[in-house]
């Protein structure tokens, strides 16, 4: 088992669409990371967080400490949301992030 | 600030060539990271950088891999000889560590190396 397991593998939604892509972990973690990676792109940090909940525009991401379990909400998707979303998580004292497999979402307009 | 700056964007080379990838980390970070993506295996740690000293090469993959970070902006990855297997993206990021080691990790467009 996977110490980084995201949830769904592969997503295909219409545009406008609440998403929701999850994320569990089984380790004490400093923090956990939320990446994006477009097609043939570079990787982009959309969040860092321990603890609660953070926004950026339209994307909203929360952790459970308790329950080892993060969540990345899009709202009012659009097609330039298509990418690979990537949890990586920091295990406490740590510097190395261990990452998820990923999720690959499309937007469909 | 321009980022972090990795070249080659893309390599294509013949098996055992010598390979060498470089990185220069964001101006202030202090710790410096290189990443290999492949389909199969996903997002891989390889070797960080705590104040140009390596301090985890555990991900390396075998000897022919080695990194050096000489100076506070700039790092090297180099392959020698390079294989077909070797073929992947390679990632450096950077981050500031501050007191709390919970910094955010800033990625480079990564390089693109194949090797025939």
């Amino acid at each position: 088992k996977n110490e980084v397991e995201q949830s769904p593998q592969n997503l295909t939604a219409q545009e406008g669409e609440f998403i929701t892509i999850n994320c569990s972990y089984s380790v004490g973690i400093s923090a956990l990371h939320w990446l994006q990676q477009h097609p043939g792109g570079g990787i982009v940090s959309l969040f860092m967080l321990s603890s609660g909940k953070k926004k950026h525009g339209r994307l909203i991401a929360t952790i459970n400490i308790q329950e080892k379990h993060s969540s990345l909400h899009i709202t009012a998707s659009h097609p330039r949301d298509s990418a690979v979303y990537i949890c990586a998580v920091r295990g406490q004292g740590a510097q190395k992030l261990v990452f998820g497999q990923g999720t690959r979402l499309t937007i469909n307009p | 600030d321009a980022g972090v700056i990795q070249s080659p964007r893309h390599e294509v080379t013949e098996m055992g060539q010598e390979v060498t990838l470089r990185c220069k980390p964001i101006s202030g970070h202090d710790y410096l990271f290189w990443y290999r993506q492949t389909m199969m295996r996903g997002l891989e740690l390889l070797i960080y950088f705590n104040n140009n000293v390596p301090i985890d090469d555990s991900g390396m993959p075998e000897d022919r891999f080695s990194a050096k970070m000489p100076n506070a902006s700039f790092s090297t990855l180099k392959i020698q000889p390079s294989e077909p297997r070797d073929s992947a993206v390679y990632f450096c990021a950077s981050s500031y560590g501050g007191a709390v080691h919970t910094g955010e990790l800033f990625f480079g467009e990564g390089s693109r190396l194949t090797v025939l």
